[in-house]
């Protein structure tokens, strides 16, 4: 596609209940990362991927929060047992190679987690 | 360890001013140093970006900023506000290209 797409944009769930969001990065990119972004923040890094490989998940902030990219183009972000604090946007973004080699990372327009 | 600090979390400025969002940072190594903004529901977008060479870099919108190693800044500029800058903009810095830390935001409005 045109853009880093990410699904559903809003979401709401009951405390406990268990969430996926899906990202859809641009066509033949292959760096892919997660953010969490609460209100009033800045994103904050969540895991990388390069390609299928999760070279990176250091922001995982519990073992609740679990990220998979199994043929190295989609992306899921699951999270077990909704909390409140989990309440955030989640930002996908992908590159076309790691952001080092000069390229940039584009965003999508994440979704929008509410724990109630 | 790496980290950003964006000094003012609201700035206006009138239409037509200079617009300065202030951008300090923590990096061991030489680090790679962006500029992003987002608009109400969207997505944030690249504005501009420094890795390496020219420090003072131009970017989309009529924004440039200057990588000062000695003071550890990257300050966003621009010389005449249009009401469409009205945005959270955010700086970021990256030592390793595959991991942003980003500041906690400035929220510009401009003032007709």
């Amino acid at each position: 596609g045109a853009g880093v797409s990410q699904s559903p944009r809003y979401k709401v769930a009951k405390r406990g209940q268990d969430v996926a969001l899906r990202c859809d990065p641009i066509s033949g990119h292959v760096s892919l990362f997660w953010y969490q972004q609460a209100l009033g923040q800045g994103p904050e890094f969540l895991t990388y991927f390069q390609n299928e490989a999760q070279l990176d998940k250091s922001g995982l902030p519990s073992d609740r929060f679990f990220a998979e990219r199994p043929e190295g183009s989609v992306s899921t972000l699951k999270i077990q047992r909704t909390q409140q604090e989990d309440s955030a946007v989640y930002l996908c973004a992908s590159s076309l190679r790691p952001v080092r080699l000069n390229t940039e990372a584009f965003f999508g327009q994440g979704t929008r987690l509410t724990v109630v | 360890a790496q980290s950003v600090t964006q000094l003012g979390s609201h700035v206006s400025v009138s239409e037509g001013a200079l617009v300065l969002l202030r951008c300090n940072y923590s990096s061991s190594v030489p680090p790679y140093l962006f500029w992003y903004v987002q608009y109400p529901n969207q997505g944030l977008q690249l504005l501009l970006k420094y890795t390496t060479g020219a420090t003072l870099v131009k970017g989309i919108n009529g924004f440039e900023a200057e990588f000062k190693k000695s003071e550890t800044s990257f300050h966003l500029t621009k010389p005449s506000a249009h009401m469409s800058d009205a945005a959270e903009y955010f700086c970021a810095v990256s030592e390793s290209g595959n991991q942003f830390y980003f500041g906690t935001g400035t929220s510009l409005t401009v003032i007709p």
